[in-house]
């Protein structure tokens, strides 16, 4: 019962340098999200993909983009990694439309030095 | 203002007590709510949702007035393991963009 599995969990960045984080989910949901997290600023959308051939830009989405492999997968890449970018990234599935609740995986520690 | 806002807490009570926290939305088209309860270093977890005739799981109920634009958790007889932090969640529109995240209440049980 893997539900949303995300890696890498921790990763050191240097300013400049890009990374994907990777997201799994084996729950056959149609939507999937990524979110960053940030003390006192509460869960924020960077990008979502309503269903599998589509992606859309949430609230943050600069500095970003994803790639909705297949049905399953679903990664955001960092081209040039800023300090700004610091934070806990999290990945999360769902029923279309969200009105059941997310299944989050279990978040990727991102720090840009 | 912001579209969920929730007491960032801490709240901190004894174990056995009751504890109630309040999460207002400001657009009054909000569809759907679920109260979520997070960890310290983990991921957001559903720990209900909450329906417009308010509903109940064990020691924890929910409630919902659409009038004040209020949703609620109320914490009956809370254990040492309900320290966490509770994310109130709001669903505009029923649309994928459109879900929004309060920042949560810290809670923590004391001995």
């Amino acid at each position: 019962n893997a539900g949303v599995t995300q890696t890498p969990k921790f990763q050191v960045l240097k300013t400049g340098q890009s990374m994907t984080l990777q997201c799994a989910q084996d729950m056959n949901h149609n939507s999937m999200y990524w979110y960053r997290q940030d003390p006192g600023m509460g869960l924020r959308l960077i990008y979502y993909s309503a269903s599998e051939g589509t992606t859309d830009k949430g609230e943050v989405p600069n500095g970003y983009n994803v790639s909705r492999l297949n049905k399953r997968e679903f990664s955001l890449r960092l081209e040039s990694a800023a300090p700004s970018q610091t934070s806990v990234y999290f990945c999360a599935s769902s029923e279309a439309g969200g009105n059941y609740g997310y299944t989050f995986g279990s978040g990727t520690r991102l720090t840009v030095v | 203002r912001k579209e969920v806002e929730q007491d960032p807490g801490p709240f901190n009570v004894p174990e056995g007590a009751t504890v109630a926290f309040n999460c207002t939305y400001s657009n009054s088209a909000s569809q759907s709510f679920f109260w979520y309860r997070q960890d310290c270093r983990k991921e957001p977890k559903l720990l209900m949702s909450v329906y417009s005739s308010g509903n109940e799981d064990g020691r924890f109920t929910a409630q919902l007035n659409r009038a004040s634009q209020y949703i609620s958790l109320l914490i009956r007889d809370s254990k040492l393991s309900d320290s966490a932090t509770y994310l109130c969640v709001v669903n505009l529109y029923s649309s994928a963009s459109k879900i929004i995240f309060g920042s949560g209440t810290r809670l923590s049980i004391r001995p």
